[in-house]
């Protein structure tokens, strides 16, 4: 069946560079991503979404990348702060949203 | 808008005791979702509500139960805890089956 997955469980940061966090999907028929943020202790909240007719959108010190050649999806987080740290999932729709694994961002002093 | 309210946050369990969970929304949205946490693993669909008065199994809905009282609320129940229910329970929710989901702060439940 489709799944979505994550290349690293665990990627550690510098604290001010920039992260990168990525996720492959299997169903070349999904037309909807997002990118998920959960702190510890809390839920999923949502950061970003991109359909599959672009290959780049940014937010607020995020932008997310989209290549369906080779299905796979990347959120990148500039500057990254203390405040970044958490579990980052991606997800996929289909006609039903499927969630990643997640990977732990740590940033470090 | 409080958005995805969950109660309780915490809660302990005897094996074979019993114990509803409640979730409520307050954005009008059509669908909501249970899901369950575990430690290393991501989220796992138990049970969602595609629409008021409809309700269908996810990815692990056995050991529990589910009713959708209203738009508003979805409650998901344990009928005879077991230990392999510990985890953190999520309830979410979406405006359609295959809208963007907001989640809930979660309730932690541990079984003894």
């Amino acid at each position: 069946g489709e799944s979505v997955g994550l290349h690293l469980p665990t990627l550690s940061v510098q604290e001010g560079d920039n992260s990168i966090i990525n996720c492959a999907y299997s169903n070349s028929a999904s037309d909807y991503f997002i990118w998920y943020k959960q702190e510890s202790g809390k839920g999923p909240q949502f950061i970003i979404d991109i359909r599959s007719n672009m290959d780049k959108r940014q937010g607020q010190r995020v932008t997310v990348l989209l290549n369906k050649t080779v299905k796979h999806l990347s959120l990148q987080i500039a500057a990254t702060q203390p405040g970044d740290s958490a579990v980052y999932f991606c997800a996929e729709r289909d006609d039903k949203i499927i969630f990643g694994k997640g990977t732990r961002l740590h940033i470090l002093p | 808008n409080a958005g995805v309210t969950q109660t309780p946050k915490f809660q302990v369990l005897k094996t074979g005791q019993s114990m509803t969970l409640q979730c409520a929304q307050d954005m009008n949205h059509n669908s909501m979702y249970w899901y369950r946490q575990d430690p290393g693993m991501g989220l796992r669909l138990i049970y969602y509500s595609a629409s008021e008065g409809t309700t269908d199994k996810g990815e692990v809905p056995n050991g529990y139960n589910v009713s959708r009282l209203n738009k508003r609320e979805f409650s998901l129940r344990l009928e005879s805890a077991a230990p392999s229910q510990t985890s953190v329970y999520f309830c979410a929710s979406s405006e359609t089956p295959s809208a963007r989901q907001y989640f809930g702060p979660g309730t932690r439940l541990t079984v003894t």
